[in-house]
């Protein structure tokens, strides 16, 4: 069965303190990977789609990197307002996009 | 500016009443989709429709009805036949079915059942 898994469900950092966001697939054919990111309360803004293993994308503070099981967000010295919700979609064969829990990002002064 | 336009935002339904929840997009897509968000879950595809006057059923159809009148709108009712519709609906759309990866969301509607 396909499935998006992400971790950990809640992070909470301190301004200025890089750490990596994680989410793990399994799914058959696999035919892109998405990065999202969600406020309280509104609708999910895109971030990244990666195609391909050994993939990277950037913006500003985030990268995200991709392997055949797993891609990272990381987050490199994070400010206040990257608090948010970080949303993984994985979109199979069949086109069919599956998103993951997701995860609270908490980033404190 | 171009977007998706979601209203209401909020909405209250008593038992066995339907609802529908209005989405506009002026971005041009071809395709429009219909999600739901509940707590400590991922979104699931309700309903979702690539070209004007068809639709599909996603993984959690049974209780929604939608409507493809116009390529700008994708109207989505919640019927009383939905046993749990209390959630957060998000519509999205993309340039084409192709790029189901790459979605403009609306701000959402939150649903609450009295």
């Amino acid at each position: 069965e396909d499935q998006v898994t992400q971790s950990p469900e809640a992070l909470r950092l301190q301004e200025g303190e890089s750490s990596s966001l994680n989410c793990s697939y399994t799914v058959s054919g696999l035919r892109g990977l998405f990065w999202y990111r969600q406020d309280p309360g509104k609708g999910p803004e895109f971030l990244f789609t990666l195609y391909s293993a050994g993939e990277e994308k950037e913006k500003e503070r985030l990268k995200a990197t991709l392997t055949k099981k797993e891609s990272f967000l990381h987050i490199t010295a994070p400010k206040p307002e990257d608090s948010a919700t970080y949303l993984c979609a994985v979109q199979a064969t069949g086109n069919k996009l599956i998103f993951g829990a997701g995860t609270r990002l908490a980033v404190h002064p | 500016d171009g977007g998706i336009t979601q209203s209401p935002k909020y909405l209250f339904r008593k038992e066995g009443q339907n609802v529908t929840l209005s989405c506009e997009q002026n971005l041009n897509h071809d395709a429009m989709y219909w999600y739901r968000q509940d707590p400590g879950q991922g979104l699931r595809l309700i309903y979702y429709s690539q070209i004007v006057n068809d639709f599909q059923k996603g993984d959690i159809a049974e209780g929604y009805s939608v409507s493809r009148e116009k390529k700008e709108s994708f109207p989505l009712t919640v019927t009383s036949a939905q046993k749990n519709p209390t959630a957060f609906y998000l519509c999205a759309s993309s340039i084409a079915a192709a790029n189901t990866g790459e979605l403009f969301f609306g701000e959402g509607s939150r649903l609450t059942v009295l």
